[in-house]
C-alpha cells in the first residue's frame, strides 16, 4: 500500500493562512489524494480529494506537486474551530473496494 | 437526513458480555464500514460492506462479527467482550466503495469494558 507521511503536529494562529504537508513519495498514477479531519470528541469528516490537478471547495484547497510525490492542504483563514487532527490518505483508483485506511495524522492547534 | 446514526453513545461491559453496536445511514449508501479507535491513535478498519448480503474483514477483525441484511443497517456484534476492546467505535459510510465519492462518519460509541 502507498504511505503517506505528515507531521505530527503543526501550531498556527488564528485568521491566518495553513498549510499542512503530506508526502507520499511512491504514490502509483491510480492514487487519489483525499484529506479528512476529526475535530475533538467527533467522527472524521470529509475535507477534499484530488488525483492530479489543484481543487479548491468551500472547506479548502488542495496542492498537488507536479510529479504528485507530495501535497499541500490550505486552510486559507484559520479559525479556532479548525483545530483538529489532519488526516492524508491515498485510494487506489484499480481497488474495486478500495478502503480507507487512516494513519496517525497532523495535530493542528491554532492560537486566538 | 440524520446521516449516520450510531447507537449507543456510551457502553459499559464487563469481561465476556455480549453487546451489539448499531449502525444506520438514510442516505441509501451502499459501503458501510467500522473502525475503532484507540487513544493517541488513528483510526483502525475492522469490517466493512459493500452492499446489502456482503461483508468482509478490515486491519482488525479479530473479536468483531458484523451482518449486512439491509442497505440501511450494519451492527457490530461483540460475542465476548474483552478489556482490549475498550475503544472509541465509528461507523461510515458512502454512496459506492469508489474513491471518487466522500465518507461520512457517526459521532462514535465509546465502549469501555471492565
Amino acid at each position: 500500500d502507498a504511505k503517506t507521511t505528515q507531521p505530527n503536529s503543526m501550531e498556527s494562529n488564528e485568521e491566518e493562512p495553513v498549510h499542512l504537508p503530506c508526502n507520499h513519495s511512491t504514490i502509483s498514477g491510480t492514487d487519489y489524494i483525499h484529506w479528512y479531519r476529526q475535530l475533538p470528541s467527533q467522527g472524521p469528516e470529509y475535507v477534499i480529494h484530488g488525483l492530479t490537478s489543484n481543487v479548491n471547495n468551500r472547506m479548502a484547497s488542495l496542492a498537488i506537486a507536479e510529479d504528485r510525490k507530495s501535497s499541500t492542504l490550505i486552510l486559507h483563514r484559520a479559525t479556532l474551530r479548525d483545530a483538529a487532527v489532519y488526516y492524508c490518505i491515498l485510494r487506489d483508483a484499480r481497488n474495486r473496494d478500495d478502503k480507507i485506511i487512516f494513519g496517525k495524522g497532523t495535530r493542528l492547534h491554532i492560537l486566538p | 437526513n440524520a446521516g449516520v446514526t450510531q447507537t449507543p453513545k456510551f457502553q459499559v461491559l464487563k469481561t465476556g458480555q455480549s453487546m451489539t453496536l448499531q449502525c444506520a445511514q438514510d442516505m441509501n449508501h451502499e459501503y458501510m464500514s467500522w473502525y475503532r479507535q484507540d487513544p493517541g491513535m488513528g483510526l483502525r478498519l475492522i469490517h466493512y460492506s459493500v452492499g446489502a448480503g456482503i461483508t468482509d474483514q478490515g486491519e482488525v477483525p479479530n473479536g468483531y462479527n458484523v451482518s449486512r441484511s439491509t442497505t440501511e443497517d450494519f451492527p457490530l456484534r461483540l460475542l465476548s467482550a474483552a478489556p482490549s476492546q475498550t475503544s472509541v467505535y465509528f461507523c461510515a459510510s458512502s454512496l459506492t466503495s469508489s474513491v471518487n465519492t466522500e465518507a461520512f462518519f457517526g459521532q462514535g460509541t465509546r465502549l469501555t469494558v471492565v
